[in-house]
């Protein structure tokens, strides 16, 4: 069935060194792929999105490049700061259908 | 608007109990998911409705899951009998449109002893 891998596991940076977190995904007719922040005991928010017409997307910070044909989609985090700690989400979508497969979480610690 | 609004927030019960969790999505959105987190298994995706009605209920984990969107602003996920591995933080999602952004209610943190 559908499925996404996510690597790593845990992240720990120092402040203003990058970060990476990236994803794999089974379902080759997935066309969207979005990313969540879920900071401790909070609920998961959209970071950044990206849909399979595009190989990258910035907004400030943070980045995502998706490689349709090896199935792998990333999230670059520059300039880290300790508020960017939290639990990270990939996900996509499934073929047609509205329904998201999340990955199994990344957590980023970013010491100061 | 409120966003998606959970209840309860947290709910501690005892094996064998009938829990029911609600959630109320947001206005206008014709999509509305539920989930749950464990450390274990991360969000699982359970049970999605589009205009009220179940699309894909594969990630209910057994019968003694049900899930029931009446109308465009309710939906209720209830669990009978309740068992201990049942215990986890369970949330409503709701989107608008194709692939909408999902906005995620605060969840329902549930313990079942």
């Amino acid at each position: 069935g559908e499925n996404v891998e996510q690597h790593p596991s845990t992240l720990s940076v120092q402040e203003g060194d990058s970060a990476v977190i990236k994803c794999t995904y089974s379902d080759s007719a997935s066309n969207y792929f979005p990313w969540y922040k879920q900071e401790l005991g909070k609920r998961p928010q959209l970071i950044i999105d990206i849909r399979s017409n595009v190989g990258e997307k910035k907004d400030q910070r943070i980045a995502v490049t998706l490689n349709k044909t090896a199935k792998h989609f990333s999230l670059h985090i520059t300039e880290t700061q300790p508020e960017d700690s939290a639990v990270y989400f990939c996900a996509a979508s499934t073929g047609s259908t509205d329904k998201l497969i999340f990955g199994t979480g990344t957590r980023l610690q970013v010491f100061p | 608007d409120a966003g998606v609004i959970q209840s309860p927030r947290h709910e501690v019960t005892e094996m064998g109990q009938e829990v029911t969790l609600r959630c109320k999505p947001i206005s206008g959105h014709n999509s509305l998911f539920w989930y749950r987190q464990t450390m274990m298994r991360g969000l699982e995706l359970l049970i999605y409705f589009n205009n009220n009605v179940p699309i894909d209920d594969s990630g209910m984990p057994e019968d003694r899951f049900s899930a029931k969107m009446p109308n465009a602003s309710f939906s209720t996920l209830k669990i009978q009998p309740s068992e201990p591995r049942d215990s986890a933080v369970y949330f409503c999602a709701s989107s608008f449109g194709e692939n909408g952004e999902l906005f995620f209610g605060e969840g329902s943190r549930l313990t079942v002893l």
